[in-house]
């Protein structure tokens, strides 16, 4: 979206190895939260963040809302981690911004 | 776990016939929201709700109503549907400044 600049668009990883995605947002936004589309099509939560960082097993999010961007890390990526990745931020209106995604896929 | 259903999951309608999908939620929370999803790109938003028999317009509202009859239920509405409305369309629900709870999505296809 306008509002929202996610990247890469896709991404190949071997497992066992890592990476960062990134959003950029042109305003400033109060939240963001991190999904994952997998191959059914379901959106899984993986993180809400107001401010700073949080981790949940291997990933790891940051969101800094000063600079305007907010970050996953995947590290020791597994077969599962395949699918698209979404931020989704929350403007200060209760409005809520999509990036287009990031297609990634773990390869053996 | 928070609880979003949506219905129907699939549906093919007919070009400018009516078509209501519906959401309900058990979570108790006050923010309902519809999301429209094209191949390949992230969500829109369609409309929002932020309590019972009150909606608003998120993003692209155009040719879309929505229904929030209680805090448990959402309906969105197409009343003339077009081919260009074919899409995924996505329902969550949310506390104010928090997790927003997705249901399984329902995949519409105009004729």
């Amino acid at each position: 979206g306008d509002q929202v600049e996610q990247s890469p668009s896709a991404l190949s990883l071997h497992e066992g190895t890592g990476s960062a995605l990134r959003c950029n947002f042109t305003t400033t936004m109060r939240a963001v939260q991190w999904f994952q589309q997998n191959s059914r099509g379901s959106l899984i939560n993986l993180f809400y963040l107001a401010s700073g960082t949080k981790e949940n097993g291997r990933l790891k999010s940051t969101f800094n809302s000063k600079e305007s961007y907010s970050t996953l890390h995947i590290r020791d990526a597994q077969l599962e981690d395949s699918g698209t990745y979404f931020c989704a931020a929350e403007a200060g209106n209760n409005r809520i911004f999509f990036g287009d995604g990031t297609q990634l896929v773990v390869k053996p | 776990e928070a609880a979003v259903t949506q219905s129907p999951r699939s549906k093919v309608a007919v070009t400018g016939g009516k078509v209501t999908l519906s959401c309900h939620q058990t979570n108790n929370h006050d923010y309902m929201y519809w999301y429209r999803q094209d191949t390949g790109h992230g969500l829109r938003l369609i409309h929002y709700s932020y309590v019972a028999d009150s909606t608003e317009k998120g993003d692209i509202p155009d040719g879309y109503k929505a229904s929030r009859p209680s805090q448990e239920n959402f309906s969105l509405i197409l009343e003339l549907a077009s081919l260009s409305q074919t899409a995924v369309y996505f329902c969550a629900s949310s506390d104010r400044g928090d997790t927003q709870y997705f249901g399984p999505g329902t995949r519409l296809l105009v004729l």
